[in-house]
């Protein structure tokens, strides 16, 4: 079956700080992969999506590139700023021409970012 | 368009009692999905519909737990009787054919007594 595997949590970063946030994802065909940001007592937003290998999303200075050859889609951002504290999940869609499936979520990583 | 809107926002019961969450989708999305955050599990998928349809029901933990879905712009989510360890944040979402990302609501926060 599927799986989203996301490193252990919280985060802690100073401000300005590079970000990386590892993601790695076990699939049985072509998915489509996912960053979902849920801020204190919020929904998930979608941040950044990537439907096919070596595409690359990107949103609000966060990017993350589709590596099919290490099944990993990892989250990148170069400064981190306070309001980036949050917990982020990553997410899979064995999405395929007319069927569909809902989301296969990773267990989410908490970034805490101090000033 | 307001997005993807759920009700109550929390809802606070005694063990046994009925409870009913809701559901207005982003209008014309052909998908809604049911699901629920813990902090043991994380983010599960309970049901997904297509069109009205109920597809994929597996994630419902037991009989319990109803959805229906009557009309395009309207679902539920039932839960009779209700348990303490049902007590989670209980989220909508909803998509348009051939878009691969939901919209999530802000859920529903349940607590059960």
């Amino acid at each position: 079956g599927n799986s989203v595997t996301q490193m252990e949590g919280p985060v802690t970063l100073s401000e300005e700080a590079f970000l990386t946030i590892n993601c790695t994802y076990t699939a049985t065909g072509y998915p489509s992969l996912f960053w979902y940001v849920q801020y204190p007592g919020e929904g998930l937003q979608l941040l950044l999506k990537a439907t096919k290998a070596d595409d690359k999303g990107s949103n609000k200075g966060f990017e993350a590139t589709y590596r099919k050859e290490t099944t990993s889609f990892h989250l990148e951002k170069g400064s981190v700023q306070v309001s980036d504290s949050a917990v982020y999940f990553c997410a899979l869609s064995d999405y395929s021409g007319g069927g569909a499936d809902g989301l296969t979520f990773g267990k989410g990583t908490h970034l805490i970012i101090q000033p | 368009d307001a997005g993807v809107i759920q009700s109550p926002r929390h809802e606070v019961t005694e063990m046994g009692q009925e409870v009913t969450l809701r559901c207005k989708p982003i209008s014309g999305h052909d998908y809604l999905f049911w699901y629920r955050q813990t902090m043991m599990r994380g983010l599960e998928l309970l049901i997904y519909f297509n069109n009205n349809v109920p597809i994929d029901d597996s994630g419902m933990p037991e009989d319990r737990f109803s959805a229906k879905m009557p009309n395009a712009s309207f679902s539920t989510l039932k839960i009779q009787p209700s348990e303490p360890r049902d007590s989670a944040v209980y989220f909508c979402a909803s998509r348009g054919q051939g878009a691969p990302g939901p919209f999530f609501g802000p859920g529903t926060r349940l607590t059960v007594l």
